[in-house]
């Protein structure tokens, strides 16, 4: 079945760093992709999203390729601050279309 | 504009004891799921639906019960808690379109002692 793999965590940055957060998946076909940003007590929200391949989703100074090569959709910013402190969740949606199927999601620390 | 509602926010259960999470949208979407979540386990899909009347198992669908009267609604029935069940709910809604990403109610966190 359909599935996906991110890097564990926690991932501790200093104010200005650069941020990758690294997803692979497995499915069938062509499905879309999304990054979901869950800050702390809060529900998940969208990030971004890509629905096919070498699409480039960005919101917030994040970005996401997805890379249909090597099955990756692996998030990237600049320069992060302290308010991106939070839980980050990759998700597919597959061509059933159905529902989402997360990752474990990534724990981002930065610190001032 | 509600989004996805869900109630009750906190709720502590005793062993043995039912409950219904409920879960209701204003946006006419299709589809809506149930998920949980736990420390280090990421988001686990239990049951979702993609319309009114039509309901299927997720990953981890035992212990719960789902029903899908009318497209608003769609209320996660606990029949006999247990001290497994302790997480947090999230519900969430969308369109019927693979594109279209998922919006989630902001959780309900539910104890069983």
């Amino acid at each position: 079945g359909d599935s996906v793999t991110q890097m564990e965590g926690p991932v501790t940055l200093s104010e200005e760093a650069f941020l990758t957060i690294n997803c692979t998946y497995t499915a069938t076909g062509y499905p879309s992709l999304f990054w979901y940003v869950q800050y702390p007590g809060e529900g998940l929200q969208l990030l971004l999203k890509a629905t096919k391949a070498d699409d480039k989703g960005s919101n917030k100074g994040f970005e996401a390729t997805y890379r249909k090569e090597t099955t990756s959709f692996h998030l990237e910013k600049g320069s992060v601050q302290v308010s991106d402190s939070a839980v980050y969740f990759c998700a597919l949606r597959g061509q059933a279309g159905t529902a989402l199927i997360f990752g474990k999601g990534t724990t981002l620390s930065v610190s001032s | 504009n509600a989004g996805v509602t869900q109630t009750p926010k906190f709720q502590v259960l005793k062993t043995g004891q039912s409950m219904t999470l409920q879960c209701a949208q204003d946006m006419n979407h299709e589809y809506m799921s149930w998920y949980r979540q736990d420390p280090g386990m990421g988001l686990r899909l239990i049951h979702y639906s993609v319309g009114a009347g039509i309901t299927d198992q997720g990953e981890v669908p035992n212990g719960y019960n789902v029903s899908r009267s009318t497209t608003e609604d769609f209320p996660l029935r606990l029949l006999s808690a247990a001290p497994s069940q302790t997480s947090v709910y999230f519900c969430a809604s969308s369109r019927d379109t693979l594109n279209y990403g998922y919006t989630f109610g902001s959780g309900t966190r539910l104890t069983v002692v």
